[in-house]
């Protein structure tokens, strides 16, 4: 059965330091991942997604289908980037019901 | 078109009582998703729709969650007997069916059963 795993509930990094947010995921046919952010008070929204390999506010996210990984990197974190972060699969080539790990709760420090 | 759209954002209700929630999606977004989400978890898959036909519904949803799209725009969606496990924020999303573009989420029922 497909499944998303985020192993890291909390995640602290002072501001300037390179943060990653880990995802790993469970499922045999070809994936399609994305991640989610929620800001404080704010609704979720789309982050990344691995099918178009962007960077957005600086961070980048390589799907490895070897080691079932979608990590979420930053070179350089910022005290905006706190936020909850979610990882989330796609099975099919529409898109459809996603499945979303349980989120990593950033915390940038001054 | 401002988005996702979700009422009420609050609801408290006791026990045993119907509540129904209502979510307007992007006019272009053609699948329309909920999805339950609980304190230190993550978005918990409902069901979806494309257009006004129910595409796909949660085996852990019980008989007394109902959804429906009738003309294939706004959803509602229905909790009937209400129970304290019910308590937990309601999310509303729509979508293009074509993949690659994600959610886009509204802000979020907040239920309350008491």
């Amino acid at each position: 059965a497909q499944r998303v795993t985020q192993p890291e509930k909390l995640l602290s990094v002072f501001k300037g330091a390179p943060v990653e947010l880990k995802c790993n995921y469970s499922y045999s046919g070809s994936p399609e991942l994305f991640w989610y952010v929620q800001y404080s008070r704010q609704r979720l929204q789309l982050l990344l997604r691995h099918i178009s390999r962007e960077s957005i506010k600086g961070f980048t996210a390589d799907l490895n289908k070897g080691e079932t990984s979608f990590h979420l990197k930053k070179p350089f974190a910022q005290e905006e980037d706190s936020a909850m972060y979610y990882c989330a699969l796609n099975k099919g080539s529409t898109l459809g019901r996603l499945y979303f790990g349980r989120g990593t709760q950033l915390t940038v420090w001054p | 078109d401002t988005g996702v759209s979700q009422d009420p954002r609050h609801k408290i209700t006791k026990r045993g009582q119907n509540v129904t929630f209502r979510c307007d999606p992007i006019s272009e977004h053609n699948r329309l998703y909920w999805y339950r989400q609980t304190l230190g978890q993550g978005p918990e898959f409902l069901t979806y729709f494309q257009n006004e036909a129910q595409l796909e519904k949660s085996r852990l949803l019980s008989d007394r969650f109902s959804a429906e799209r009738p003309k294939g725009s706004f959803s509602t969606l229905e909790i009937q007997r209400t129970e304290q496990g019910d308590s937990a924020m309601y999310l509303c999303a729509s979508s293009l069916v074509i993949s690659g573009y994600g959610y886009t989420f509204g802000s979020g029922t907040r239920l309350t059963v008491v």
